[in-house]
């Protein structure tokens, strides 16, 4: 069965920390994505990554900043929270192959700064 | 560019009624399309996705949706809604990658459902 994982599922942070959250699967996926999800403004990318070490920005990258260093893992950093950071993050993996590769999903970090 | 529009951001049912969620596109390109379903405090999953074989897709849980062209629409059915249907339902659309393998996902902003006993 496939697999993502996300570091935290609540988090608290208050504004001005460095924040991590950190993303693992395990289905050999070259894609990572990280997305952030938002009442009435559906899912938005933050960035994505499509090899180790290769990162794109999405629709939404500022403020935040990632690390591949391993295939499995796609970190995502808040180098300075802020109270409109606070957000449910979503991280996914897929497959390298074109238009129709499906989306794994992890269960989300709902994050709160204060 | 490609974009998608849910026609709806609530529906409510009774139970063992039949499902109606509208989605449209629009796309300069042959679009991937998909429906994510997300339950309360569960991840993002995989319904259905149409991918240019057959119009008609089948997904899990007994929905299923129809892709057609002339109207550009992704409409998701089920014939008879379930307790356990009520969830977060979004349509997304593929959009092809101005390099590389990578593959973007433009996300509709959702319809719940609700299912009234």
């Amino acid at each position: 069965d496939v697999k993502v994982t996300q570091s935290s599922r609540y988090l608290v942070k208050r504004t001005g920390e460095k924040v991590f959250l950190e993303c693992v699967q395990d289905m050999d996926h070259e894609n990572m994505f990280w997305y952030r999800q938002d009442p009435g403004l559906g899912l938005r990318l933050i960035y994505f990554s499509y090899d180790v070490k290769m990162k794109e920005k999405g629709d939404i990258p500022e403020g935040y900043s990632v690390s591949r260093e391993k295939k499995e893992r796609f970190s995502l950093i808040l180098e300075s929270a802020s109270t409109n950071q606070t957000s449910m993050y979503l991280c996914a993996s897929s497959s390298r192959g074109g238009r129709t590769e499906t989306q794994y999903f992890g269960p989300g970090t709902r994050l709160l700064v204060l | 560019a490609q974009s998608v529009t849910q026609l709806d951001s609530h529906v409510s049912v009774s139970e063992g009624t039949p499902v109606l969620l509208r989605c449209n596109y629009s796309s300069s390109y042959s679009p991937s399309l998909f429906w994510y379903v997300q339950h309360p405090n569960k991840g993002l999953q995989l319904l259905l996705k149409y991918t240019s074989a057959a119009t008609l897709v089948k997904g899990i849980n007994g929905f299923e949706a129809e892709f057609k062209k002339s109207e550009t629409s992704f409409h998701l059915t089920k014939p008879s809604a379930h307790m356990s249907d009520a969830a977060e339902y979004f349509c997304v659309v593929s959009d092809r990658a101005e390099a590389g393998n990578n593959r973007k996902l433009i996300w509709g902003l959702g319809t719940s459902l609700a299912v009234n006993p």
